[in-house]
């Protein structure tokens, strides 16, 4: 099945500093996603992309839709505590809802104070 | 709103008990998807329904499970008989499909399961 290559597997960093992640696929998406994930929940939608190319901010997040439509990068600048959690890309075939979402396997990011 | 609700939140049952996950999508939406997580295959679909209506069922892993949406309010995954391998947390979400660039999909907090 597709399968999204999450890199890297986790992170630990200094409170304010800036953090990048990626992810690739072997094949093409309409729509690229962020999620976050914390302890005992479900994931939260922090980005959606939906045309190559196309960079989007959500406050301190950054994401980028690569022109290829394979492949996705995420940073936070200024990290702070609770931005600490799992961080999935997630590849979507339609432009909407309606299909679901392939996931990578997950960026664990730990800040410390 | 409410949120994608789950019940029940944690499950410990041994192996060969049928086990009943439960999802209440939001109000109106008309897509509901069940992922199941673990640390080997992390996220991964299992089944989804657009009105009540099973359209994939292709990553539900064997005939030990089974998915249904009697209403558009209301799903069940059942696990018959379970086996320790099904531990897992199993997420529902939900989507109201609309115009293109719309349409969220909303994780409920996830259904723990450990079978002994």
């Amino acid at each position: 099945g597709q399968q999204l290559n999450q890199s890297p597997q986790s992170m630990f960093i200094q409170e304010g500093e800036d953090v990048s992640m990626n992810c690739t696929s072997s094949s093409i998406f309409n729509t690229w996603l962020w999620y976050k994930q914390d302890p005992g929940e479900g994931p939260v939608l922090l980005i959606a992309l939906y045309k190559a190319g196309e960079l989007t901010s959500n406050g301190r997040l950054t994401a980028q839709f690569g022109i290829t439509r394979k492949d996705s990068f995420l940073n936070i600048s200024a990290s702070i505590p609770s931005d600490v959690g799992i961080y999935f890309c997630a590849g979507q075939m339609g432009n909407s809802g309606n299909t679901p979402l392939v996931f990578g396997k997950g960026t664990r990011l730990s800040v410390i104070a | 709103d409410a949120g994608v609700i789950q019940s029940p939140r944690h499950e410990v049952t041994e192996m060969g008990q049928e086990v009943t996950l439960r999802c209440k999508p939001i109000s109106g939406h008309d897509y509901l998807f069940w992922y199941r997580q673990t640390m080997m295959r992390g996220l991964e679909l299992l089944i989804y329904f657009n009105n009540n209506v099973p359209i994939d069922d292709s990553g539900m892993p064997e005939d030990r499970f089974s998915a249904k949406m009697p209403n558009a309010s209301f799903s069940t995954l059942k696990i018959q008989p379970s086996e320790p391998r099904d531990s897992a947390v199993y997420f529902c979400a939900s989507s109201l499909a609309g115009q293109d660039y719309e349409g969220t999909q909303y994780f409920g907090p996830g259904t723990r399961l450990l079978v002994l």
